[in-house]
C-alpha cells in the first residue's frame, strides 16, 4: 500500500494567509525532504531534514524526531511565487531510494 | 557550484521509435545519480540510480534502460517506445556513497509518444 499520504491535495489561500502541509509515513522514515515544482515542471529542493526542524524566510518544516512518521511543511504569508505542486518525498534505508507523496497542488490568489 | 543538464528539453516520438535522453552533472564528482518518471499531473516514480560509472541499478524498469557511461553522464533510452511512456523525465544527483542524501534535480525532458 501507500507508504506516504501528503495532505490537502489542493489548497486555496489568499495572499498573507498561512498554510500547513503535511505528509504521514506508514512507517519510520529516516530522513525527508520537500520540494516545490512550478508550472514548468522544474523541482526545487525546499528542506531536506534527518530530524528537527529548519526555517527558510517564509518556510519552515518539521521532521518527528520520536517515530520519524510524519512531516510537516508550514507557510507563513503566502506570496503569489508560493503557488505550485508541494511534494514530500522520504527515504526508508539505504536502498537509494526515496518514496514519494502524491503531492500539494498550492494555488495563492491575490 | 554545480549545475545539471538535461537534453533535449522535448521529444516527440512515434510509438515503437527509440529513444535517448540525457544527463550531465558539472561541479560535482562521483555523484549518486538517478531517473524520475512523471505522469502529467502524478507523482514522481523512480527508474534507476546509479552509485558508480558502468553501475545502473533498476527500481521499476517500465521497458527503459539507463547506462552511466562517465562519472557525469546518465543516459535513458529504450530501443521501442510505449504510449505509456509520455511524460515527464527528471534526472537528478546527491552526494555520493551509502544512503540517500538530498537530491537536486535537472530541468526534465517532457516525452510525449504518438
Amino acid at each position: 500500500g501507500d507508504q506516504v499520504e501528503q495532505s490537502p491535495s489542493a489548497l486555496s489561500l489568499h495572499e498573507g494567509t498561512d498554510s500547513a502541509l503535511r505528509c504521514n509515513f506508514t512507517t519510520t522514515m529516516r530522513s525527508v525532504q520537500w520540494f516545490r515544482q512550478n508550472s514548468r515542471g522544474s523541482l526545487i529542493s525546499l528542506f531536506y531534514l534527518a530530524s528537527g526542524t529548519k526555517e527558510n524566510g517564509r518556510l519552515k518544516s518539521a521532521f518527528d524526531s520520536k517515530e520519524r512518521r510524519y512531516s510537516t511543511l508550514h507557510i507563513r504569508d503566502a506570496q503569489l511565487e508560493d503557488s505550485g505542486t508541494y511534494f514530500c518525498a522520504a527515504d526508508m534505508d539505504s536502498n537509494y531510494q526515496l518514496i514519494w507523496g502524491s503531492g500539494t497542488k498550492l494555488i495563492i490568489k491575490p | 557550484a554545480q549545475t545539471i543538464h538535461q537534453w533535449p528539453v522535448a521529444e516527440i516520438k512515434a510509438v515503437g521509435s527509440p529513444l535517448s535522453l540525457g544527463c550531465t552533472i558539472k561541479g560535482k564528482s562521483s555523484p549518486n545519480l538517478y531517473w524520475y518518471w512523471q505522469a502529467t499531473g502524478g507523482t514522481l516514480q523512480q527508474l534507476f540510480y546509479s552509485i558508480t560509472v558502468g553501475q545502473v541499478e533498476s527500481v521499476v524498469q517500465l521497458n527503459l534502460s539507463a547506462s552511466r557511461p562517465k562519472d557525469d553522464q546518465f543516459i535513458l533510452s529504450t530501443e521501442k517506445l510505449l504510449l505509456s511512456h509520455s511524460g515527464f523525465y527528471l534526472c537528478a544527483w546527491s552526494l555520493g556513497g551509502t544512503g540517500v542524501y538530498e537530491q537536486y534535480f535537472g530541468p526534465g525532458t517532457r516525452l510525449t509518444v504518438l
